[in-house]
């Protein structure tokens, strides 16, 4: 029943370190998402892809970037990571046809930088 | 500006009903949602409401939302523990990517 997944549940890395992010969703799904978590903030939008290499920035893009080279596959890359980047990281995909929308969310990764 | 709130907790015995409730700003939204999160888990969409709608039932859910008032509750008959997690609202508007999210609501079901 697996849906999506992140590539690693948890993560430590150092201070300027380049970090990837991996998210793959199996539903053929065109758009993706990725948020980022922080206790009393809720989820944040990093970057939205609606299809193959196309993108937008969210609401705190800064620090961040992103690539879609396959639709089931969105990476998120933090070019030099800084402390205050140490969150959990939720990857989602959504259809929406018509009045229906599904969206399924991956369990998250959480990442420490030190 | 753009902004949804819920409260932060809410306990309830096992077997009873929760009401979690959430207001929202944005008069321009057009879908409504409720997400659970269990411990260490991402969100799962529970379900969603359209803005020209007051009601919507799906099993032991029932959203109910008041557009006059920009209130929105999630109802969840016959409570169990599995139920313990938390909950986030959030709007969206046709049309568009974003969601804003409420803080979540940490449901604690007891026994």
């Amino acid at each position: 029943d697996v849906k999506v997944t992140q590539s690693s549940r948890y993560l430590v890395k150092r201070t300027g370190e380049k970090v990837f992010l991996e998210c793959v969703q199996d539903m053929d799904h065109e758009n993706m998402f990725w948020y980022r978590q922080d206790p009393g903030l809720g989820l944040r939008l990093i970057y939205f892809s609606y299809d193959v290499k196309m993108k937008e920035k969210g609401d705190i893009p800064e620090g961040y970037s992103v690539s879609r080279e396959k639709k089931e596959r969105f990476s998120l890359i933090l070019e030099s990571a800084s402390t205050n980047q140490t969150s959990m990281y939720l990857c989602a995909s959504r259809s929406r046809w018509g009045n229906q929308e599904t969206q399924y969310f991956g369990p998250g990764t959480r990442l420490l930088v030190l | 500006g753009e902004d949804v709130e819920q409260s932060l907790f809410l306990s309830v015995r096992e077997g009873d009903s929760s009401v979690i409730n959430c207001t929202y700003t944005d008069s321009s939204s057009t879908y409504l949602y409720w997400y659970k999160q269990e411990p260490g888990a991402g969100l799962q969409l529970l379900t969603y409401i359209f803005s020209n709608m007051d009601m919507k039932q799906d099993q032991r859910l029932t959203v109910l939302l008041n557009k006059k008032d920009k209130h929105l509750s999630l109802r969840i008959a016959d409570t169990q523990t599995g139920d313990s997690a938390i909950y986030f609202c959030a709007e969206g508007a046709s049309g568009t990517y974003k969601y804003i999210f409420g803080t979540g609501t940490r449901l604690k079901v007891l026994a």
